[in-house]
């Protein structure tokens, strides 16, 4: 079974550039999940979407982050303009089901580096 | 703010010794709580999950959980090299999300 995929791997760009992130969940997962994790801390829940639909989105920080899931499968999250304090790795991970108890499953991350 | 603590660490046993891993968690309805390894450089894993108290082994871990005193510990016997990584604590909240809150992490070393 494939796990969850995402790319780019890494990024670097200059603050206040545009950048995009892509998901594709492990098939069949109903709920996914993009968290950030800044060096020497835990990932730190971004959004989460149930099918198609946000579920919380309470940590995004709505003028310059933005996230979609279009059909209820892969997902896509912007950040446009980034600043220095959005160098993180973003997870991305995916669960069967609502969440909670649900196993969550990770993929390798996009390490971002604003300069 | 639901906040889950861990000892930053970092913790270093030598090989074959019973490493401890504790964690408390803010959130008195917390339902659901995991332990996740995260070597260098890698995404997190799940090793370990537990939900209602007391303990819960599997092979060389074993997950303890005390709801009263909002405290989950995690022991790793006969520890290995391949062991040293980072152990993330996360636990559910109580919402309808059921969201994920993770500890900043314990580093643990395991010296040959």
């Amino acid at each position: 079974e494939a796990g969850v995929a995402q790319s780019p791997r890494y990024k670097i760009i200059e603050k206040r550039q545009s950048v995009a992130f892509w998901c594709n969940p492990i098939s069949g997962h109903a709920t996914l999940y993009w968290y950030q994790q800044i060096l020497g801390q835990g990932p730190k829940l971004l959004i989460q979407f149930q099918n198609n639909g946000v579920v919380d989105d309470s940590q995004l920080p709505k003028d310059r982050f933005s996230a979609e899931r279009l059909k209820g499968v892969d997902s896509t999250l912007k950040i446009q303009p980034a600043k220095l304090e959005d160098s993180a790795v973003y997870l991305c991970a995916s669960s069967l089901g609502a969440g909670g108890g649900d196993t969550q499953y990770f993929g390798p991350g996009t390490r971002l580096t604003v300069l | 703010q639901k906040e889950v603590e861990q000892n930053s660490g970092p913790l270093s046993v030598p090989e074959g010794a019973i490493a401890s891993l504790n964690c408390t968690y803010s959130d008195r309805g917390s339902q659901s709580f995991f332990w996740y390894r995260q070597y260098s450089g890698k995404s997190p894993e799940l090793i370990m999950s537990i939900y209602s108290n007391g303990d819960k082994e599997d092979g060389r871990f074993t997950a303890q959980l005390n709801k009263a005193s909002q405290y989950v510990s995690l022991l790793i016997r006969d520890s290995q090299p391949s062991d040293s990584a980072t152990y993330l604590c996360a636990v559910s909240s109580s919402g309808s999300a059921r969201q994920l809150t993770f500890g900043s992490g314990t580093q643990l070393t395991v010296l040959p």
